[in-house]
């Protein structure tokens, strides 16, 4: 049984298109996240949802679009797709909100590339 | 200003040798530190983790990881590497304070050759 689980795993697309990813965890978590790794697998945080609300929006294009319609799934919409979005995007979910414990636990990865 | 840095882009180690992975951090406050790994085309795991008790901390799959303030350092080590170590390793920091956010180092791949 899949904690956290993300579809599609891989994306193949062209410039200019709108995508979605989809995200859902069954762990009972309360605080979801979506992450961007890129080719160094440098990996940056794009949104935190606490209980269906925003908490963390880092400096990511409006062109990217969280939605959580409840506390078990987090999606991502992206319009408008460039090349620069190609990356892994990690859904991950943590049990507490604005604590220190740390511990996400990581879906395994969607592989979206712009052509 | 608080960053986290992972020393080696690279380790190769044999399979049976000691592994370690160098992690150094700097922080006006007092951080918790983590290891995550990352298995090819796998999301990541979190190895151990150091939240202001036992200095060594000990995780998943036999790795430790040493605290030392003074060094601000928090590297991984391993006795013994074994081939199903080869993996991607993630020295990841939370600053008291701070909302739910963690600061990732750049990664270090871990090869482990026969």
């Amino acid at each position: 049984d899949t904690a956290v689980s993300q579809t599609p795993k891989y994306l193949v697309t062209q410039m200019g298109n709108d995508k979605s990813i989809k995200c859902e965890q069954n762990l009972g978590h309360d605080t979801m996240y979506w992450y961007k790794q890129d080719s160094k697998k440098f990996l940056k945080i794009m949104f935190s949802y606490n209980n269906k609300e925003l908490i963390i929006n880092e400096t990511v294009p409006n062109r990217f679009s969280p939605k959580s319609p409840d506390k078990a799934h987090l999606n991502l919409h992206i319009n408008s797709l460039e090349l620069g979005d190609s990356a892994v995007y990690f859904c991950a979910s943590s049990q507490r909100r604005g604590t220190n414990t740390g511990e996400l636990f990581f879906g395994e990865g969607s592989r979206l590339t712009v052509l | 200003a608080q960053s986290v840095t992972q020393l080696d882009s690279h380790v190769s180690v044999s399979e049976g040798t000691p592994v370690l992975l160098r992690c150094n951090y700097s922080s006006s406050y007092s951080p918790s530190l983590f290891w995550y790994v990352q298995h090819p085309n796998k999301g990541l795991q979190l190895l151990l983790k150091y939240t202001s008790a036992a200095t060594l901390v000990k995780g998943i799959n036999g790795f430790e990881a040493e605290f030392k303030k003074s060094e601000t350092s928090f590297h991984l080590t391993k006795p013994s590497a074994h081939m199903s170590d080869a993996a991607e390793y993630f020295c990841v920091v939370s600053f008291t304070g701070t909302a739910s956010k963690l600061t990732f180092g750049t990664g270090t791949r871990l090869q482990v050759t026969l």
